[in-house]
């Protein structure tokens, strides 16, 4: 069965310093894989989205992820870090073998102080 | 562009009462999801629907959900008779989908702003 896990409730971090909101995921096949952000009061937004290719994924907002099939991971990440980038933060996964939609981790708080 | 569109915002209802929740996804999606969001279980998905047609409702909790598409441009979801344990915040989702009976995965899920529900 697929799954996929966020091993941090919350994330502290000042402004300015790198960011990574950890995910780690569980599928039979390869996997697609996916971060959406949340802001208060509001849904889900796509941030970014790995498929197939480069192991390192861009996105919205100067974030990327790293997929590392060894380790079974696609951690969120920013160089620098901006208040306004807190908000909670979804990891999600599909495996295109399972036929099914999405699973999303519980969410991670990524709290940036100024 | 418009979004996803839900519809009420919010709802506060007493126990035993009908609840209709409703959605209008993105013009041109075909595939619309309807997901439920508490602390303590997260973000599950209910039942989503592809081509106005449902995929799959496995998430749907008990017989007193209902969702419906009849139309591209329209889903709802019903809770008959509600519980105070359905209280949560429900979201649609909407992305376009190149399969007749699967959502594309290359194809990002766009979320409207959820239906704050509490029952009484």
């Amino acid at each position: 069965a697929q799954s996929v896990a966020q091993p941090e409730d919350q994330v502290n971090v000042a402004e300015g310093n790198p960011l990574t909101v950890k995910c780690t995921y569980s599928v039979s096949g390869n996997p697609y894989l996916f971060w959406y952000v949340q802001y208060p009061n509001r849904g889900l937004q796509f941030l970014l989205k790995y498929i197939t290719g480069d192991n390192l994924v861009k996105g919205s907002y100067g974030f990327e992820a790293e997929f590392n099939k060894s380790q079974t991971s696609f951690h969120l990440k920013k160089p620098s870090a901006l208040v306004s980038d807190s908000a909670l933060y979804f990891c999600a996964v599909r495996d295109p073998q399972a036929g099914t939609a999405l699973i999303f981790g519980k969410g991670t708080t990524l709290s940036v102080s100024s | 562009d418009a979004g996803v569109i839900q519809s009420p915002r919010h709802e506060v209802t007493e126990m035993g009462q009908e609840v209709t929740l409703r959605c209008k996804p993105i013009s041109g999606h075909n595939s619309l999801f309807w997901y439920r969001q508490t602390m303590m279980r997260g973000l599950e998905l209910l039942i989503y629907f592809n081509n106005n047609v449902p995929i799959d409702d496995s998430g749907m909790p008990e017989d007193r959900f209902s969702a419906k598409m009849p139309n591209a441009s329209f889903s709802t979801l019903k809770i008959q008779p509600s519980e105070p344990r359905d209280s949560a915040v429900y979201f649609c989702a909407s992305s376009l989908s190149q399969g007749a009976a699967s959502w594309s995965p290359n194809q990002p899920q766009h979320f409207g702003d959820g239906t704050r529900l509490s029952i009484l």
